[in-house]
């Protein structure tokens, strides 16, 4: 089991630019979520998602759009690129039980210049 | 939602136990409690979580107050490889699939 992995580790935009982050998980489980982490603070969800074609938004999901086509894949879509995007974000994943962990992706350094 | 309270941080002593508290006065019945923690630049991990019992695992254990309105993460014998943000979250099982939130956590230093 790969568990969840992401892509890019690491990359810097422009202003105004766009970008997919990619996450994937292989361990069948519905639930995915992605966060944002800014330096010296806690995680904030940006948008989850409960199973394929379902999406919905989380605490700060402004400038962020996702899809969810597969139960592997959720895809986050920057699309016009600002500093205040400038963060750690980490896509996780469960299996859709209250008890159940919670596992999360190594995470992609984003600065937005 | 049913919030949680911790310290901003604690120290301890290598190969020493370390007591980690969470306030979380306002538990429902049903919410599980949740223990994460997050290296430095690594993703949070799970570490523990229980409902009402105390819980051990190979990483660490959970004691669960007798009313659920706190809890403690106790490691037995902290290493400086357990110097993380340690992150209590409660995840509940009513109102469908509640994303966890997570807080500031309690950043844990260990000394040599």
């Amino acid at each position: 089991n790969a568990g969840v992995t992401q892509t890019p580790k690491f990359r810097i935009l422009k202003i105004g630019q766009s970008m997919t982050l990619q996450c994937a998980q292989d361990m069948n489980h519905n639930y995915m979520y992605w966060y944002r982490q800014d330096p010296g603070m806690g995680l904030k969800l940006i948008y989850y998602s409960v199973g394929a074609g379902i999406t919905d938004k989380g605490e700060v999901p402004n400038g962020y759009n996702v899809s969810r086509s597969t139960t592997e894949d959720f895809p986050l879509r920057l699309e016009l690129a600002a500093p205040s995007q400038t963060s750690v974000y980490f896509c996780a994943s469960r299996q859709g039980l209250a008890e159940n962990e919670q596992f999360f992706g190594p995470g992609t350094r984003l600065t937005v210049l | 939602d049913a919030k949680t309270t911790q310290p901003n941080s604690m120290e301890s002593n290598e190969e020493e136990p370390v007591h980690l508290p969470c306030n979380h006065s306002t538990i429902s019945g049903t919410d599980y409690i949740h223990w994460y923690r997050q290296l430095p630049s690594q993703g949070p991990e799970y570490v523990i979580h229980g409902l009402t019992s105390n819980v051990n695992n190979r990483m660490a254990s959970l004691a669960i107050a007798e009313d659920r309105k706190s809890s403690t993460l106790i490691l037995h014998r902290a290493t400086l490889r357990d110097a993380a943000v340690y992150y209590c979250i409660l995840s509940p099982t009513t109102g469908g699939n509640t994303p966890l939130v997570f807080g500031k956590g309690t950043r844990l230093s260990v000394i040599a």
